[in-house]
């Protein structure tokens, strides 16, 4: 079946601009996860939704990041006021329930210049 | 604090030579530990989850120990095609978050 997809797959913004990385789990998964990857290191945490409800958003840097999932499914990340600070790569990965394990989408490489 | 460690940064094997990659833990009660492989450009791909002290998983050429204060991916006879970062994982104590480590990254020539 398919996995976890991510769009746009590469994002060059200009610092200052907003940006919005959308995600699509597995279908059926509940539970869906965003991270930050930094080139050789693992994935850091950023936020959790369990259906649509966002129950842990403890990883977000800041008040400039914001997500959503309204309908339980689709999810956006969104960052306002980009910073060249942000660049990375975001990673989006579903899970059946919270306590499954995660599947990893392909991520976007967002670039501020 | 959770936490994870994983040694060594880097390993370069010959092919058919077996090696152990190290992921030493810490967590208030674990919930889970998860090993990943990720190739270049992609995101990470799931290996293997173990719960408890004492639980092994296999999977061709792989396998999956774990104490009560760390967790061993061995590899058995390693080809090229086993060439790949492989990262090492604890889910947080509210089960809302992987803790990842850096990752050690493989290498097999032929």
């Amino acid at each position: 079946g398919a996995g976890v997809s991510q769009s746009p797959r590469y994002k060059v913004t200009k610092r200052g601009q907003d940006v919005a990385l959308r995600c699509d789990p597995i279908s059926g998964h509940v539970s869906l996860y965003w991270y930050r990857q930094a080139l050789g290191q693992g994935p850091e945490f950023l936020t959790y939704f369990n259906y649509e409800a966002q129950q842990d958003k403890s990883g977000l840097p800041n008040d400039r990041f914001s997500a959503e999932r309204p309908e339980g499914s689709i999810s956006t990340l969104t960052i306002q006021r980009t910073e060249q600070r942000d660049s990375a790569m975001y990673r989006c990965a579903s899970s059946l329930t919270g306590s499954h394990e995660q599947y990893f989408g392909p991520g976007t490489r967002l670039t501020v210049t | 604090e959770d936490q994870v460690t994983q040694s060594p940064e880097a390993l370069r094997l010959q092919e058919g030579e077996s090696s152990s990659l190290n992921c030493s833990y810490t967590v208030s009660g674990l919930r889970g530990l998860f090993w990943y492989r990720q190739d270049p450009g992609k995101g990470p791909e799931f290996l293997f989850t173990l719960y408890s002290a004492g639980e092994e998983k296999e999977k061709e050429r792989l396998k999956a120990t774990i104490t009560k204060k760390e967790s061993f991916l061995h590899i058995t006879a390693p080809k090229p095609e086993d060439s790949a970062t492989y990262l090492c994982a604890v889910a947080n104590q509210a089960g809302t978050a992987l803790i990842f480590g850096k990752g050690t990254t493989l290498s097999v020539s032929s």
